[in-house]
């Protein structure tokens, strides 16, 4: 089993350009997340879904979108791309039941020149 | 509302203890910990669930006190491959089923030989 993939591993954008990161896992987990992740700080919730078709915001969501249109892909898009937006994006998956772990992707560096 | 960390930082010998605490100002009904690598993604470490369940890796104990609101992370005896940054993850129970964690800003864990 692969886990969870992201792609792509690196990317440096101009000031509004536009990207989607894919997140891609195997497991057959109901739950996805993505998350950003700025220097020095914890990670922070930009949006989920409970399962295929559905998504919802998190707590950063301004500037993103989502969609989960296949039950084992989840896409996060930046239609806009900002300075403020350059961070480590990591996805996530989880299966359903109370006491589940969350299993991380490798990551995404992304740099918004 | 983000749990806080403490301390924010810690040095240590190799085969010396440490304890990073979590506190959230609201009602728990679950705690994560993450250990976090330079340029790697999170790796599970441990759940405290409400009523005291508890699930994780069996050299890593913690507490979890639902009435404070706060959770301990007991690293004995450590090794240099505890080095890292931990971060708790808060949830204050479903909602939408999603099981949506609130990470602190992490605990950097630094062991010297």
């Amino acid at each position: 089993n692969a886990g969870v993939t992201q792609t792509p591993k690196f990317r440096v954008l101009k000031t509004g350009q536009s990207m989607t990161l894919l997140c891609a896992q195997d497991m057959n987990h109901e739950y996805m997340y993505w998350y950003r992740q700025d220097p020095g700080m914890g990670l922070r919730l930009i949006h989920y879904s409970v399962g295929e078709g559905t998504t919802a915001k998190g707590e950063v969501p301004d500037g993103y979108n989502v969609s989960r249109l296949k039950k084992q892909n989840f896409l996060l898009g930046l239609e806009s791309a900002a300075p403020s937006q350059t961070s480590v994006y990591f996805c996530a998956s989880r299966p359903t039941g109370i006491g589940n772990e969350q299993f991380f992707g490798p990551g995404t560096r992304l740099t918004v020149l | 509302q983000q749990p806080v960390q403490s301390p924010q930082a810690v040095i240590l010998r190799e085969g010396e203890d440490a304890v990073i605490n979590c506190s959230s100002s609201k009602a728990l009904y679950s705690v994560h910990w993450y250990r976090q690598k330079h340029g790697e993604a999170p790796v599970f470490l441990m759940i405290l669930l409400k009523g005291g369940e508890q699930k994780g890796h069996e050299k890593i104990s913690a507490s979890f006190n639902e009435k404070k609101q706060q959770s301990s992370l007991y690293l004995t005896a450590s090794q240099l491959s505890y080095s890292g940054t931990y971060f708790c993850g808060t949830d204050g129970g479903f909602i939408q089923g999603a099981q949506k964690l609130v990470f602190g800003q992490g605990t950097r864990l630094t062991i010297n030989p």
